[in-house]
């Protein structure tokens, strides 16, 4: 139990779904992440929040799209998704503003697109 | 930019074999270097981490040492068992834009240990 949940665990949708995915942090944290891991290729960062601001987002496209209402929780839209885009999907949280400030996980979305 | 590289798997040891995962990175700044462990099923956690040369990390049997001069960040662990059996990852962190925690990982070494 690392403090991250991630709601739901598992998810399948067709291309012209709409589902959200929940991620809520009890650490007390100030940033907040989304990842993309995908078999037999590196963890993608997608986006980062801090103190509810996207201060990051590398280039994901906008079928994806997040929502950061606090510090605590963050969301990830999704919309008209296409295959490629099933992958287990990852949030973490940190402080913010120090190199030594380590990232904690949640346990994941596993999403299927159909 | 600042980036990890870590050694390809799979690796697979018997039970009680020493274990060595290499890592090296590459950083313009003062990184803090840690190793996460993804077991089946469930999201990356902290395993270890150092924050400044000559540092180890140590925790559960595993230890990895800050080595600046080689730029390494090698993982070892004396003695492995099963329960070992995971997806380890090699990550630096540095302060980037807006103050954000800049986290880069490694592809990831898979580690399968048979009884």
């Amino acid at each position: 139990e690392t403090g991250v949940t991630q709601t739901p665990r598992h998810l399948v949708m067709g291309m012209t779904n709409k589902k959200s995915l929940k991620c809520e942090q009890h650490l007390g944290h100030n940033a907040m992440y989304w990842y993309k891991q995908s078999a037999k290729k590196p963890l993608e960062l997608m986006f980062v929040y801090n103190f509810k601001e996207q201060t990051e987002n590398n280039s994901v496209p906008s079928r994806f799209s997040p929502e950061c209402p606090n510090s605590s929780h963050l969301f990830l839209h999704l919309h008209t998704l296409q295959p490629e885009d099933s992958a287990l999907y990852l949030c973490a949280s940190s402080r913010r503003g120090g190199a030594d400030y380590e990232q904690y996980f949640g346990p994941g979305t596993r999403l299927t697109v159909t | 930019g600042d980036s990890v590289t870590q050694m390809e798997g799979p690796v697979t040891l018997s039970e009680e074999a020493f274990l060595t995962i290499n890592c090296t990175y590459t950083a313009t700044g003062y990184p803090s270097l840690f190793w996460y462990v993804q077991y089946p099923g469930e999201g990356l956690q902290l395993l270890l981490k150092a924050t400044k040369a000559d540092d180890k990390g140590s925790n559960k049997g595993f230890e990895a040492t800050y080595r600046k001069e080689t730029t390494s960040f090698h993982l070892e662990k004396g003695s492995v068992q099963v329960s070992d059996s995971a997806v380890y990852f090699c990550a630096l962190s540095d302060v980037g834009d807006y103050n954000n925690n800049d986290m880069r990982f490694g592809a990831g070494t898979r580690l399968t240990v048979k009884p």
